[in-house]
């Protein structure tokens, strides 16, 4: 059974903290994701990579930075968490024929 | 760039009854893959259906099926006798280019909440 597990469902942090959000893939793929989702939003890439060590920003990569030392870890940073980064964070690995994407469970973040 | 367009904020459906998802999209690729994926209030993102651009028939799973209109860019989903537990957030999404790369990344639209009455 694939597995996309990111470390926490819900998190909270105050305003100024460094954050990790961590998830791990046992589908052995190169390429993974990070998108946030929002109400009336839906989701927005933030960052991708593509393989160890290669990262390449997505369409909102302000306030964030990523992490991939190991084929199987891509991890999300908010290197000074704000208000406005109060969301869902969902993380994505490739898996099938139509190379759709595979998604973890998602980490709701809320910082206060 | 692309664009992913999804015009109902909400829908709603007898149970029993077929209802149609709208999707509309905007891109300069050639080749591209189109996506639907179900949220359930429970959070995780399930893949549904897929159609690629040049497939000439439309994408059919169980009880969806996409209705692909390559000239009017068009890619709504049609779930058939809708059940309770269709209750669900459902997003349209696209990936351009080939394959390999960066051309994996999807654009979402901003999802349809499609809710299944008794």
């Amino acid at each position: 059974d694939v597995k996309v597990t990111q470390s926490s469902r819900y998190l909270v942090k105050r305003t100024g903290e460094k954050v990790f959000l961590e998830c791990v893939q046992d589908m052995d793929h190169e390429n993974m994701f990070w998108y946030r989702q929002d109400p009336g939003l839906g989701l927005r890439l933030i960052y991708f990579s593509y393989d160890v060590k290669m990262k390449e920003k997505g369409d909102i990569p302000e306030g964030y930075s990523v992490s991939r030392e190991k084929k199987e870890r891509f991890s999300l940073i908010l290197e000074s968490a704000s208000t406005n980064q109060t969301s869902m964070y969902l993380c994505a690995t490739i898996l099938g024929a139509s190379y759709e994407q595979y998604f973890g469970p998602g980490t709701r973040l809320t910082v206060t | 760039a692309q664009k992913i367009t999804q015009t109902q904020p909400g829908m709603f459906v007898q149970e029993k009854e077929a209802v149609t998802l709208d999707c509309t999209y905007d891109t300069s690729d050639q080749s591209y893959g189109l996506f639907w994926y179900k949220q359930p209030s429970s959070g995780e993102m399930i893949f549904l259906i897929y159609q690629g651009s040049y497939d000439e028939q439309n994408a059919t799973e169980g009880r969806y099926s996409l209705n692909f209109q390559k000239a009017r860019k068009s890619a709504n989903l049609v779930i058939s006798a809708s059940q309770l537990g269709d209750s669900a957030m459902y997003f349209c999404a696209m990936r351009g280019g080939n394959s390999g790369g960066s051309n994996y990344k999807l654009t979402f639209g901003k999802g349809t909440l499609l809710t299944v009455n008794p």
